[in-house]
């Protein structure tokens, strides 16, 4: 009954690989997020989704390809993996935009790139 | 642009007792702000939620206040326990869009 999940938990690879790291949320939320949490915890947005259509994209990289075939689902798909991409990813959802309800968040998934 | 800070870093106090966390911000044109709390490995549980009409929310031995005048938030935790122990993170909303920004958070530890 997790209501936000993300999978995997722990994703080890090299550099130039592709990864895609999958969350779904049973909550019902009409808004889901992927969040970076770098080295020094410092926690900054990535992407918005609110039912289906991307509301803020963050000046990531463009290797960087969030989808959402649904409003419960996000996933994030990474292209040419860099060292610097290695942090924790953490899904988020929330019923109304980030400013108006609480967020729920995922576990996170742990990137290291090798 | 929203900037938000959370100071001490980290802070260890004896079970017990009463403690307070601060947060400020540098954007008072907010709707609301609110308090996360960190287990190591885990992802963050929203705490409360405090709007920007209200100067008080409660939660159980937990208690958030408001002054956006001052760009100032505090988290009360009443009759701390050892259960207490995790990073809490406060966030504060971008004016004009649905960005929330993070503090680095206040890292607590209660010393049985």
């Amino acid at each position: 009954d997790t209501a936000v999940s993300q999978t995997p938990k722990y994703l080890v690879t090299q550099m130039g690989n592709d990864k895609s790291i999958k969350c779904e949320q049973n909550l019902g939320h009409d808004t889901m997020y992927w969040y970076k949490q770098d080295s020094k915890k410092f926690l900054k947005i990535m992407f918005s989704y609110n039912n289906k259509e991307l509301i803020i994209n963050e000046t990531v990289p463009n290797r960087f390809s969030p989808k959402s075939p649904d409003k419960a689902h996000l996933n994030l798909h990474i292209n040419s993996l860099e060292l610097g991409d290695s942090a924790v990813y953490f899904c988020a959802s929330s019923q109304e935009a980030s400013y108006n309800s609480p967020l729920h968040f995922g576990n996170g998934t742990r990137l290291t790139v090798t | 642009k929203q900037e938000v800070t959370q100071i001490p870093a980290a802070l260890s106090v004896p079970e017990g007792e009463n403690l307070v966390l601060n947060c400020s911000f540098t954007d008072s044109a907010i709707y609301n702000l609110q308090w996360f709390r960190q287990d190591p490995g885990k992802g963050l549980t929203s705490l409360l939620l405090i709007q920007s009409s209200q100067r008080e929310q409660t939660s159980g031995r937990l208690n958030a206040s408001l002054d956006k005048s001052s760009g100032r938030s505090t988290l009360y935790i009443a009759a701390s326990q050892p259960g207490d122990s995790a990073t809490y993170l406060c966030a504060a909303p971008n004016f004009g869009n649905e960005k929330l920004t993070f503090g680095t958070g206040t890292r607590l530890t209660i010393i049985p």
